[in-house]
């Protein structure tokens, strides 16, 4: 099993460009989310998602917008790309009805975007 | 309103010695908390958590974590370090009271990057 997957890597963009951050999972969870790691501000919330056809906003959601059309999959969109969109992202899973696993957030491995 | 201090940026500490990770936390209902652990360029890995029951908490790799309620702390620990213990540690709570969607989003502490000198 793959477990949460991401891509790209990593990404350069142009101010006023946009694109589209993937992130997959096969653990069949329910509950799908996107971060942002920035220095000094540990991880934000920016959208998350408590299964298909259903997403809201957390902490962060300004020039952001997802979808979750899918259980597997829940892109983050940039519409418009600014400088201050520069960070990590993280895209994050967890099981809501398993006692077993209660709460626990499984992460994929993160794009570094920049944006020029 | 939910919130997660993490004073220290940076700890070091020699290796074989023991080390605290500092943690303190707001919440206005049950807390759960959490600790997670980030290796350079890798996403964050689950350490161990407290939802209810021991306020000691046991999880991967030797680490430990004292739930206190009444200093809202939930410093980690390790009796004995280890080089490959260095890495950025991060703490998160979240209420634990009612179901709702909001209810279940995690708040980070801003990281404290754990050096552990050989």
């Amino acid at each position: 099993n793959a477990g949460v997957t991401q891509t790209p890597k990593f990404q350069v963009l142009k101010t006023g460009q946009s694109m589209t951050l993937q992130c997959a999972q096969d653990m069949n969870h329910e509950y799908m989310s996107w971060y942002r790691q920035d220095p000094g501000m540990g991880l934000r919330l920016i959208h998350y998602s408590v299964g298909a056809g259903i997403t809201d906003q957390g902490e962060v959601p300004n020039g952001y917008n997802v979808s979750r059309s899918t259980t597997e999959d829940f892109p983050l969109r940039l519409l418009s790309a600014a400088p201050s969109q520069t960070s990590v992202y993280f895209c994050a899973v967890k099981s809501l009805w398993d006692s077993r696993s209660t709460d626990t957030q499984y992460f994929g491995p993160g794009t570094r975007l920049t944006v020029l | 309103a939910q919130s997660v201090a993490q004073p220290e940026d940076q700890v070091n500490v020699a290796e074989g010695n023991p080390l605290t990770v500092k943690c303190t936390y707001s919440v206005s209902g049950n807390p759960y908390l959490f600790w997670y652990v980030q290796y350079p360029n890798r996403g964050l890995q689950f350490l161990l958590k407290y939802i209810t029951g021991d306020n000691l908490v046991k999880g991967s790799y030797g680490f430990e974590a004292e739930f206190n309620k009444s200093q809202t702390s939930f410093h980690l620990k390790k009796p004995s370090a280890l080089v490959s213990d260095s890495a950025l540690y991060f703490c998160a709570v979240r209420d634990g009271s009612g179901t709702s969607g909001s209810a279940r989003q995690l708040t980070f502490g801003s990281g404290t990057q754990l050096t552990v000198l050989p």
